[in-house]
């Protein structure tokens, strides 16, 4: 079974440049997570999906971020415009309809502001 | 608001010995609790999770332990091998609600 797949893997750009992240979850996963890492901290919840509809976007800054999940399938995250404070590594992680609450990441994306 | 807490960031142990991990959690509505493993340049891979209505849970040379009145879980690794050198991040939900992770810790298995 292939596992989550992220692209790019790193990526450097200017504040005040955009960017997108694209994530393609497990076949047949519902649930859909983007997570920021910033370094020497745990993951952080930026915004959930399931299926093609937003759980909770509560701690994703609206102003700059966006994200969709359009056919229910893969993700897409925005940054725009980027600050130098967004320099982390940006997760992407799905979970299955039945069952428990395990997880599964995808490698990243690591984001260097400058 | 650091509802889950690792409060060791690093941990060194001998090649062989036990291996202990250690998690702090405040919120009371947490139910479902998980550990990652995290090599360098790769995303946090699941390693074991335990309910709450459990106290013990193992899967091979991993064991997690739950104290719910404590608000504490560990996990241990024996015995310690140098593959298991890697940051391990507890995690917790509420009612299958979102992922809340501690900061992680540092493992150095030594030969």
């Amino acid at each position: 079974e292939a596992g989550v797949a992220q692209s790019p893997r790193y990526k450097i750009i200017e504040k005040r440049q955009s960017v997108a992240f694209w994530c393609n979850p497990i076949s047949g996963h519902a649930t859909l997570y983007w997570y920021q890492q910033i370094l020497g901290q745990g993951p952080k919840l930026l915004i959930q999906f399931q299926n093609n509809g937003v759980v909770d976007d509560s701690q994703l800054p609206k102003d700059r971020f966006s994200a969709e999940r359009l056919k229910g399938v893969d993700s897409t995250l925005k940054i725009q415009p980027a600050k130098l404070e967004d320099s982390a590594v940006y997760l992407c992680a799905s979970r299955g309809v039945r069952g428990k609450e395990t997880q599964y990441f995808g490698p990243g994306t690591r984001l260097l502001v400058l | 608001d650091q509802q889950v807490k690792q409060n060791s960031p690093s941990l060194s142990v001998q090649e062989g010995r036990i291996s202990i991990l250690n998690c702090d959690y405040t919120n009371s509505m947490f139910d479902y609790f998980l550990w990652y493993k995290k090599y360098p340049a790769e995303g946090p891979t699941f390693l074991i999770s335990i309910s709450s209505i459990k106290d013990k849970n193992e899967d091979g040379r991993f064991t997690v332990f739950l104290n719910k009145s404590a608000k504490h879980l560990s996990l241990h690794i024996v015995p310690s091998q140098p593959g298991d050198s890697a940051v391990y991040f507890c995690a917790a939900s509420a009612g299958a609600q979102k992922l809340v992770f501690g900061q992680g810790t540092r493992l150095t298995i030594n030969p």
